[in-house]
């Protein structure tokens, strides 16, 4: 199985900063099988980023997904205040099994 | 705009069972992947399992394997979830969700709750 280890587990930045999110896997991930997920608290988790770079439909161009084999890092160029929420990376190519990393945490300074 | 309803959730003592259906509409149901995620309170995202467009091709998370099972309905636009043996780890809130690239649409959640 492909872990996927997140850092940092939370971050602490003020609206307008830069929010740069680290995803590496214990081995290489196919980037055609990377995503990228924001989760706000009682909400379902939001589809941002897919093929590693590629935003999904409605996603602001702020957010941006870079990286390949290992390492992996969603950025966030200007925090809106919506954009306080929880991240989280996913491999979805490697069968039988899927997995997500742990998540970042990205809260207001 | 696509909708994903799962329903079926609820509190089960140890040990016994339940079964989750995600009601899918607004979409050509019968072409797409389709799994089941879940998070435990206070917790991250685990994918649980996994099925292919026409329900020959299963997955399952080893947590899982032996105890649930994944089933869908083409004619009905459902997919289930059949939760046998359930524990007290098993508490959480599940999710279904559609693969296209990545899963781009989740269901809202249905609570699970494994307690005496």
């Amino acid at each position: 199985e492909i872990v996927l280890t997140q850092s940092p587990g939370t971050m602490s930045l003020s609206p307008g900063e830069r929010a740069t999110l680290s995803c590496r896997a214990s081995q290489s991930v196919s980037s055609s099988y990377l995503a990228w997920y924001q989760q706000k608290p009682g909400q379902a988790p939001r589809l941002l980023i897919y093929g590693a770079s590629s935003r999904a439909t409605g996603i602001p161009d702020r957010f941006s997904g870079s990286g390949s084999g290992t390492d992996f890092t969603l950025t966030i160029s200007r925090l809106e205040p919506e954009d306080f929420a929880v991240y989280y990376c996913q491999q979805y190519g490697s069968s039988p099994s899927l997995t997500f990393g742990g998540g970042t945490k990205v809260e207001i300074k | 705009e696509v909708q994903l309803v799962e329903s079926g959730g609820g509190l089960v003592q140890p040990g016994g069972s339940l079964r989750l259906s995600c009601a899918a509409s607004r979409f050509t149901f019968r072409v797409y992947w389709m799994h089941w995620v879940r998070q435990a309170p206070g917790k991250g995202l685990v994918w649980v399992s996994r099925i292919n467009s026409d329900g020959s091709s299963i997955s399952y998370a080893d947590s899982v394997k032996g105890r649930f099972t994944i089933s869908r309905d083409n004619a009905k636009n459902t997919l289930y979830l059949q939760m046998n043996s359930l524990r007290a780890e098993d508490t959480a809130v599940y999710y279904c969700a559609r693969e296209f690239t990545g899963f781009d649409y989740w269901g809202q959640g249905a609570p699970v709750t494994v307690s005496s």
